[in-house]
């Protein structure tokens, strides 16, 4: 069975530029999730989605970043314009809709300079 | 106070010998407790889920949970070369969103 997949694996722009990052979940896993994980740090959630519902998207800097699961399945994180503290790796995760185990892609790792 | 704590360490072990790695919490609606496995440029990989005070084992793994005293613990033994990674320990709080500990780098010496 093919894992979470994630695109690119690293991206390195300038400052003020505009990036955007594809997620394709476990087949079935009808939730969705995009973290932010900085250096030393555990991953933070950005968002959830139930199948296209964002249904948590209380910690995702809504001035910047954007984020859409059309269709319920593929989802886009974006940022608009990036900043030097987005630097970090961006991790999305799937799981079985009511259950509690995630099942995390290889993320991909931005450096904004 | 946050409300996952974890030593980031590093720690460092001889093969073969038990590694024991922490986390204490501070939220007792906390019900689900979790490790993850992470090496380097990797994404976090499930080892242990749990959701009861007491023990829960997988071979080398032993997954400890305390709730009155808001502690988890996670036991390796005959530790490898190969376990050598950052271990996040993450618990589910009651919106079901779950949160993280900033991870235990772990370094097996042969």
């Amino acid at each position: 069975e093919a894992g979470v997949v994630q695109s690119p694996r690293y991206k390195i722009i300038e400052k003020k530029q505009p990036v955007a990052f594809w997620c394709n979940p476990i087949s079935g896993h009808n939730t969705l999730y995009w973290y932010r994980q900085n250096l030393g740090q555990g991953p933070e959630l950005l968002i959830r989605y139930e199948n296209e519902e964002a249904v948590d998207d209380s910690q995702l800097p809504k001035d910047r970043f954007s984020a859409e699961r059309l269709k319920g399945v593929d989802s886009t994180l974006k940022i608009q314009p990036a900043e030097l503290g987005d630097s970090a790796v961006y991790l999305c995760a799937s799981s079985l809709e009511g259950v509690h185990e995630q099942y995390f892609g290889p993320g991909t790792r931005l450096t904004v300079t | 106070q946050k409300e996952v704590e974890q030593d980031p360490g590093p720690l460092s072990v001889p093969e073969g010998a038990i590694v024991s790695l922490n986390c204490t919490y501070s939220n007792s609606a906390f019900q689900y407790f979790m490790w993850y496995r992470q090496y380097s440029r990797k994404g976090p990989e499930l080892l242990m889920y749990t959701y009861s005070s007491g023990n829960k084992e997988d071979g080398r793994f032993t997954a400890q949970v305390d709730k009155s005293s808001k502690y988890i613990s996670l036991f390796i033994r005959d530790s490898q070369p190969s376990d050598s990674a950052t271990y996040l320990c993450a618990m589910i709080d009651p919106r079901d969103k779950i949160i993280f500990g900033k991870g235990t780098r772990l370094h097996i010496l042969p």
